[in-house]
Formats: structure tokens, sequence, C-alpha cells
């Protein structure tokens, strides 16, 4: 098993740019998590998904977006890059029933 | 408003000695802890957990203490090696278990010094 796996491993944007970063499980899980890390501020919750087809916000969301069109992956989208999204993204995800979340390896994303 | 707190940021003990990590939380609604630990340039990894039913969790070199009147956790590792240098982050649960999100900390960076 792989676990939680995340693509790009590193990305740097020019202010305006898009991308979609891409966090896929193997575990059968059904809640899917983004989070942010900066420096000082811990993990932030931007989006998450409590199964298939389904997303909902979290605690920084804005400027994100994402979609859950397959259980086993979950994409989160800039649509317009800005400098404050500089940052460190983890995915995670975790069963319906248990509070342990698996977290992937990160993707560090500067926008110039 | 920070329901999870970590009040230090940072943390040094020597090889050997006992490193003591802290968390305090502000909503009695909260029913189970976790810590998870970070290593730089990887993601989290899920570490020890406690519910609040009970008041101490133990796991080899790592101890959770729940102090629920004071709201009050603690991570004990004995003895602290060079290798348990990392990022902690405390994590809480609501009621239900199996809630659909957790609150971080902002984590405490404990440094082991050989």
């Amino acid at each position: 098993n792989a676990g939680v796996t995340q693509t790009p491993k590193f990305r740097v944007l020019k202010t305006g740019q898009s991308m979609t970063l891409l966090c896929a499980q193997d575990m059968n899980h059904e809640y899917m998590y983004w989070y942010r890390q900066d420096p000082g501020m811990g993990l932030r919750l931007i989006h998450y998904s409590v199964g298939e087809g389904t997303t909902a916000k979290g605690e920084v969301p804005d400027g994100y977006n994402v979609s859950r069109l397959k259980k086993q992956n979950f994409l989160l989208g800039l649509e317009s890059a800005a400098p404050s999204q500089t940052s460190v993204y983890f995915c995670a995800s975790k069963n319906r029933g248990s509070d342990t979340q698996y977290f992937g390896p990160g993707t560090r994303l500067t926008v110039l | 408003d920070q329901q999870v707190k970590q009040n230090s940021p940072s943390l040094s003990v020597q090889e050997g000695r006992i490193s003591i990590l802290n968390c305090d939380y502000t909503n009695s609604m909260f029913d189970y802890f976790l810590w998870y630990k970070k290593y730089p340039a990887e993601g989290p990894t899920f570490l020890i957990s406690i519910s609040s039913i009970k008041d101490k969790n133990e796991d080899g070199r790592f101890t959770v203490f729940l102090n629920k009147s004071a709201k009050h956790l603690s991570l004990h590792i004995v003895p602290s090696q060079p290798g348990d240098s990392a990022v902690y982050f405390c994590a809480a649960s609501f009621i239900p278990r199996g809630s659909e999100k957790l609150v971080f900390g902002k984590g405490t960076k404990l440094t082991v010094n050989p």
C-alpha cells in the first residue's frame, strides 16, 4: 500500500497562474482532507470531503476549490494563485468512525 | 479563537531525559485527543491517542496524560532520543467519536540533544 500520495512535491507559480494538486489514497477511506501548514500557524483545514461527490469548507477555504469525483482522489485547485498561498499543503484521509487521519508527504508551493 | 493551544513553540532536552509536551483545550465537547509527530519534509504521522474516558495511555516510551477538569493533556517521552526531534501536534476530535474534523494545535518543536 502506498497510503496517501500527493502530486507534485514542489511547484513554483507566478501570481495569477492556476494549478491543481492531486491527492490519492489506496486505503478505501471515505474521508479526505486538504490542510495548509504555515510557520507558527500549525495545520489549518482548507476543504474536506466525507465521500465521493461531496465537499465542505474548512477553516481557510477562500481562494481554493476542490473536487472528489472518485473515492480515492481529492483535488485541490487554485484558480488565480496569490503570494499568500505560498505554503506547504498536506492531504489526509481517514475511515468513517475513526479519528485517526493519515497524511501524505506534502506539496511545497511557492507563489511569486 | 484557538480551541487547542500548544503554548510552547519549542522545547530542548538532553538525550536520555524526559520530554514533556503540553496541550490545553477550551472546548468541553472534545472527546478524543491525538498526538502527531512531523519530521521536516514529511507529512505528520499518528503517534498516540487518548479517549476522554481515560486519564492515561501508554505506548512504549510515549505516554499521554489527560486532565479533563483542567482541560489539559501532556505527552511524555521517556527516555528521549535524538530521533524524537520533530514537531509534535496535539489534535482534538469532537463528540461523537469519528467526527468529521480534527482541531490541531500549532505544534511544539522538540529538539533532543545527544
